[in-house]
């Protein structure tokens, strides 16, 4: 079983909606929650990093994660074209440097 | 500020061949880490360098290996190329590494140096 579960999609929605992404991981020592975002033939782009459980919200973004069900949740408001894009998750523990264990992406597209 | 570079941006090379890969972090940040991206596994974790010393590794063989410089620039290496070594492979920097009990810092990414086995 890997560490980090994502759906890879594809997620195909028509723009102004409301978009839904998730994560499941099996380590409970995981605390630190990362989500990127990552267009065709580029790096990731650092969208959102949260700490343990809550919402932490970013202008269309907002992240939440329940530690106790080992979920994580990005919600994108009135999505648009522009977010067309492959969504990756990634969480660490502490002690363990900077080493942080990604989902496999979840692919979406957002349809005008 | 400039962001991650990494060169070459494509490679091509045949299985037995050894590959060298280079990353220049974002300006004031000390810490790389480097990751292979591939289409069933996603991103997996090969190793971070902080103020030149190796961090910690993830699973991979002795083949790949790295280092880092006085000026935070790294470089990765792969010998002996093997074809399950096409990747994209993708270089992150930090301002700092995580100390005991104390959190993981924000990675940013550079665009990757895909690299293809014949």
């Amino acid at each position: 079983q890997k560490e980090v579960e994502q759906d890879p999609g594809p997620l195909s929605v028509p723009e102004g909606a409301i978009v839904s992404l998730n994560c499941t991981y099996s380590n409970s020592a995981f605390q630190y929650f990362m989500w990127y975002r990552q267009y065709s033939r580029k790096g990731p782009e650092l969208l959102m990093y949260t700490y343990s459980s809550g919402n932490k919200e970013d202008g269309r973004f907002t992240a939440q994660v329940d530690k106790s069900s080992k979920y994580i949740s990005l919600f994108i408001r009135d999505s648009q074209p522009s977010d067309s894009a492959t969504y990756l998750c990634a969480m660490s523990a502490s002690n363990t440097g900077n080493q942080f264990y990604f989902g496999t992406g979840t692919s979406l597209t957002v349809i005008p | 500020k400039a962001g991650v570079t990494q060169t070459p941006r494509y490679l091509i090379k045949t299985r037995g061949q050894q590959v060298t890969l280079s990353c220049s972090p974002i300006s004031g940040h000390r810490s790389v880490s480097w990751y292979q991206q591939t289409p069933g596994q996603g991103l997996q974790f090969l190793f971070e360098y902080f103020s030149e010393t190796q961090r910690n590794k993830g699973n991979f063989p002795g083949r790949f290996s790295g280092r880092q410089f006085s000026n935070s620039r790294s470089e990765m290496n792969v010998s002996t190329l093997e074809l399950g070594d096409s990747a994209l492979y993708l270089c992150a920097s930090a301002t700092r590494t995580s100390g005991i009990n104390s959190r993981p810092y924000e990675q940013y990414f550079g665009p990757g140096t895909r690299l293809t086995v014949t």
